[in-house]
C-alpha cells in the first residue's frame, strides 16, 4: 500500500543560483543513463541523456555528469529558476531493452 | 509537445470494479511500452514490459492476473487492474522509447474507495 510520512532529500537553491543533484546508480553494466524531472501529479520529464562511454553531456542549462568508477551521475542545473522546482530522478539502463530503474529522487526547491 | 498520451488522468472506482488505463504513441509507432506504478513520495517501480503482438512481461512481484496488459497496435496499450482493491490506489505511468531517450504519459491517478 501506499507509505505515509516518506520525505525525499530536499535541494533549497536560491533563484539563479547553480543545482547539483547526485544519484548512486547500482549495476555497473548499465550502459545509458537518463535524468527526468517530475511536477506534482505529473509524468517523468526527459531532460538530458548519456552513454556509458562518455563522461560528461551537456544540455540547454543543464550538464550530466557520469562516474562510471564510483557509479555516480549529477545533475547540475545553472542559474536555477522557479520553474526548475521538482522532483527530479535518475534512471538506468538497469535490465537492459529500455526496461529503466529508478532512483529515489530529489525534491528541488527554488526560492525567489 | 507530449509524444505519449495516458487517459484517463484520474479514476476512481469501487473496490471489486476493474479499471482500464490507456496509454498511445503519439505520431510514432512503439512496439515496446513500459508500465510503471509510483506511490507518494517514491520512485517508480516498473510493473511491465507490453509487446506489441504477444504477451506482456512482467517484473517480479507482479501479479499478472491483477495487472492486464493488452498491446493490441502499435500505438496503444492497455493496463487493466481487475478486482480493485484500496491497497491498488497509486500512480499509474507508462513510456515509450522515441529517440533521444524514453518519454513518458502524464500518468493516470487511480483511486479505489
Amino acid at each position: 500500500g501506499e507509505s505515509v510520512g516518506l520525505h525525499l532529500p530536499t535541494l533549497s537553491v536560491q533563484e539563479g543560483d547553480n543545482s547539483i543533484i547526485n544519484c548512486a546508480y547500482s549495476n555497473s553494466a548499465s550502459d545509458y543513463f537518463i535524468w527526468y524531472k517530475q511536477e506534482s501529479g505529473k509524468g517523468p520529464q526527459f531532460i538530458i541523456d548519456i552513454r556509458s562511454n562518455m563522461d560528461k553531456r551537456q544540455g540547454q542549462r543543464v550538464t550530466v555528469l557520469l562516474n562510471k568508477t564510483v557509479k555516480h551521475l549529477s545533475l547540475q542545473i545553472a542559474a536555477t529558476q522557479p520553474g526548475d522546482s521538482a522532483v527530479y530522478f535518475c534512471a538506468e539502463n538497469y535490465y537492459g531493452n529500455n526496461r529503466l530503474a529508478f532512483g529515489k529522487g530529489n525534491q528541488v526547491v527554488v526560492i525567489p | 509537445g507530449a509524444v505519449v498520451s495516458q487517459h484517463p488522468s484520474w479514476v476512481i472506482c469501487k473496490s471489486g470494479t476493474s479499471v482500464k488505463i490507456e496509454c498511445r504513441s503519439l505520431d510514432f509507432q512503439a512496439t515496446t511500452m513500459f508500465w510503471y506504478r509510483q506511490f507518494p513520495k517514491q520512485s517508480l517501480m516498473l510493473m511491465a514490459t507490453s509487446n506489441e503482438g504477444s504477451k506482456a512481461t512482467y517484473e517480479q512481484g507482479v501479479e499478472k492476473d491483477k495487472f492486464l496488459i493488452n498491446h493490441a497496435s502499435l500505438t496503444l496499450s492497455t493496463l487493466t487492474v481487475t478486482s480493485a482493491h484500496p491497497e491498488d490506489s497509486s500512480f499509474y505511468i507508462c513510456s515509450a522509447k522515441r529517440r533521444p531517450g524514453t518519454f513518458f504519459g502524464q500518468g493516470t491517478r487511480l483511486t479505489v474507495v
